[in-house]
């Protein structure tokens, strides 16, 4: 049973592009959770999605953040137009169900230039 | 104040040495999670918990709902124990508030 996949694992973007991170969960699994650790900083969570639905996403930011948790494939999380403070890493994880142990992916690391 | 403290923020110990790490959160939880974060940035769930102790090789980690307290101790320490340490509470059941982690360096 793979684990949590994440990609890219690494990923640089200038200013202004857009980044697309991917989170495909552990087989099963159908709530999905982002979270944020900036540079030198704890872990923020951002979003918590089930398939298709967004249930809590008071942690992303209002502007430029979006994510989504279609049907079919995976989970992404897109950031329009960035800016070197969104430079940061961030995890995926995964559960089977609402509040069980979450499973976390290798994190993609986000340099903005 | 941030509602998940751990202490200490930095720990060094030699090869051997009985380790304990402490949290203190001030929300209501309906469980704790108690993560590795190795130096490579990878993130490991150890364990979960909501009630008592649970042990995993070396590794027992115990909780007081009632004095909102949780420690995670480390027996016979190794080097490759060395990762960051983080605890994080279960809030409304959706998502996870983290404590900003202990830094544990295990010396030969």
């Amino acid at each position: 049973n793979a684990g949590v996949m994440q990609n890219p694992r690494h990923l640089v973007r200038r200013r202004g592009q857009e980044a697309r991170l991917r989170c495909s969960p552990m087989k099963g699994h159908s709530h999905v959770y982002w979270y944020r650790q900036l540079p030198e900083e704890g872990l923020k969570f951002m979003v918590y999605l089930q398939k298709e639905n967004i249930i809590d996403e008071s942690g992303m930011p209002k502007e430029r953040f979006s994510a989504e948790f279609p049907k079919e494939g995976p989970s992404i999380l897109r950031i329009q137009q960035v800016v070197r403070g969104d430079s940061a890493a961030y995890f995926c994880a995964s559960s089977p169900q609402r509040g069980d142990t979450q499973y976390f992916g290798p994190g993609t690391r986000l340099t903005v230039l | 104040k941030n509602e998940v403290e751990q202490s200490p923020q930095n720990l060094t110990a030699q090869e051997g040495e009985f380790i304990t790490i402490n949290c203190s959160y001030s929300v209501g939880i309906s469980a704790l999670h108690w993560l590795q974060q190795h130096p490579g940035g990878g993130i490991v769930s150890l364990f979960m918990l909501s009630s008592g102790k649970k042990k995993h090789g070396r590794l027992i980690a115990t909780i007081n709902i009632q004095e909102k307290h949780s420690s995670l101790h480390i027996t016979a320490s190794h080097p490759r124990d060395s990762a960051v340490y983080i605890c994080a509470v279960f809030y409304n059941t959706d998502k996870l508030i983290f404590g900003t982690g202990t830094r544990l360096q295990v010396f030969p």
